[in-house]
């Protein structure tokens, strides 16, 4: 079974700090995704990264970076948290981009980001 | 118009209930179709995955795609209370490299299966 680990369920920071949320896979996976779900407005694709220190904007890549160093490892920066990032985060992970049959998602259990 | 619409419900049905879910879809470039389900406070997780026009069955659950009509369905049999959970339809184009491996999701269909 694929295997996607966030590295916090809740979260709780103050404005204007440095957050850092991070994601593991552990099925070798080439693409990882970030995304936010907020009610009313699904999910919302942040970033993604489909290979090793390659990174691209998605729909709403603002007030966000990325960082992937390792294969199986993605992280999400805030670079200074703000209130309306106030948000669950998602992380997910799909097998590889040269292959077109199937590129299905597998997503972690998702980290509740409030900022206070 | 929204590349995928998905009526957000709420949905509420007694127990046994046949439960249809639909999105509709405005990028005829859309190869590839899944259905998610997302229990309250945790990840998406995916049930359904089809490629072609037509049906695909998994015990109670049944995925239709229809591409001439850009319509997508999620049919649920004998519908359990395990069931209530918010339903999310994704979809993504064919062809390798680029964006193309990124999905886009419909917003999601709560249901409640009440016993």
């Amino acid at each position: 079974d694929v295997k996607v680990t966030q590295s916090s369920r809740y979260l709780v920071k103050r404005t204007g700090e440095k957050v850092f949320l991070e994601c593991v896979q552990d099925m070798d996976h080439e693409n990882m995704f970030w995304y936010r779900q907020d009610p009313g407005l699904g999910l919302r694709l942040i970033y993604f990264s489909y290979d090793v220190k390659m990174k691209e904007k998605g729909d709403i890549p603002e007030g966000y970076s990325v960082s992937r160093e390792k294969k199986e490892r993605f992280s999400l920066i805030l670079e200074s948290a703000s209130t309306n990032q106030t948000s669950m985060y998602l992380c997910a992970s799909s097998l590889s981009r040269d292959r077109v049959v199937r590129e299905t998602q597998y997503f972690g259990p998702g980290t509740r980001l409030l900022v206070l | 118009q929204k590349e995928v619409e998905q009526d957000p419900g709420p949905l509420s049905v007694p127990e046994g209930a046949i439960v249809s879910l639909n999105c509709t879809y405005s990028n005829s470039a859309f190869q590839y179709f899944m259905w998610y389900r997302q229990y309250s406070r945790k990840g998406p997780e995916l049930l359904m995955y089809t490629y072609s026009s037509g049906n695909k069955e998994d015990g109670r659950f049944t995925a239709q795609v229809d591409k001439s009509s850009k319509y997508i369905s999620l049919f649920i049999r004998d519908s359990q209370p395990s069931d209530s959970a918010t339903y999310l339809c994704a979809m993504s184009v064919r062809g390798s490299g680029g964006s193309n491996y990124k999905l886009t999701f419909g917003k999601g269909t709560l249901l409640t299966v009440n016993p």
